[in-house]
């Protein structure tokens, strides 16, 4: 166990619609990260808070987005769903603010998109 | 875009055999780190080296790193069937850069 949570477990849904990941890191964790795993794509890095604040934007659609709250749980939110978004979304934290440390990933959540 | 590329995509061991992977990657980097992913499930850090470090141990895993040739390997001994799982290298390119850059792992099957 990572200390990372993530809900919902497994997301279902249909072409263009609106979902909402959430994500607690650990206890102490200031960076939130967001992946996305595919088959095709592999694991991408989408986009980086730290203490509340965007550190840095990776392969992120203009459909999604995300957010980091005062008590440090992020929110990724994927818009106008598409086939193609179905995918597992991983969030990850760190202590640090670079990548000068390992990560800690929570277990994911299946997003499928119907 | 992938970073790091592992080689061979899949490797098939028995019980006991030394495991050896490889990843090779493409701009400088500040570190190179390794992750295992048990189907289907959250990513686990195994090791980080920096580039200033040739070669570091931790238990039955050993990496070493080359950035004359932009390459690393990881060896897991005397693997278990445990060990069964996909490992991915990712580098950080360190400065402003915070994200970690995947390569699209090797699959791991160790024969009980």
């Amino acid at each position: 166990d990572s200390g990372v949570t993530q809900t919902p477990k497994h997301l279902i849904t249909a072409t263009g619609q609106r979902v909402t990941l959430r994500c607690s890191p650990r206890s102490g964790d200031l960076s939130v990260y967001w992946y996305q795993q595919s088959l095709d794509q592999g694991l991408q890095f989408l986009i980086q808070y730290y203490n509340g604040e965007e550190r840095a934007k990776g392969n992120i659609l203009e459909r999604f987005s995300a957010q980091q709250f005062p008590d440090l749980h992020s929110e990724l939110n994927l818009s106008s769903l598409e086939l193609g978004d179905s995918a597992l979304y991983f969030c990850a934290s760190s202590v640090g603010s670079g990548g000068s440390l390992g990560q800690y990933f929570g277990p994911g959540t299946r997003l499928t998109v119907l | 875009s992938q970073q790091g590329e592992e080689d061979p995509q899949a490797l098939s061991i028995q019980e006991g055999e030394n495991a050896t992977m490889n990843c090779s990657y493409k701009t400088s980097i500040n570190n190179l780190q390794w992750y295992r992913q048990n189907s289907g499930r959250g990513l686990v850090h195994l090791i980080l080296i920096r580039s200033n470090e040739r070669e570091k141990h931790s238990g039955r895993l050993r990496v070493t790193l080359d950035t004359s040739k932009k390459s690393s390997s990881l060896l897991i001994t005397a693997s278990r069937a445990a060990d069964t799982a996909s490992y991915f290298c990712a580098t950080n390119s360190g400065g402003s850069n915070y994200k970690l850059t995947f390569g699209k792992g090797t699959l791991l099957t160790v024969n009980p």
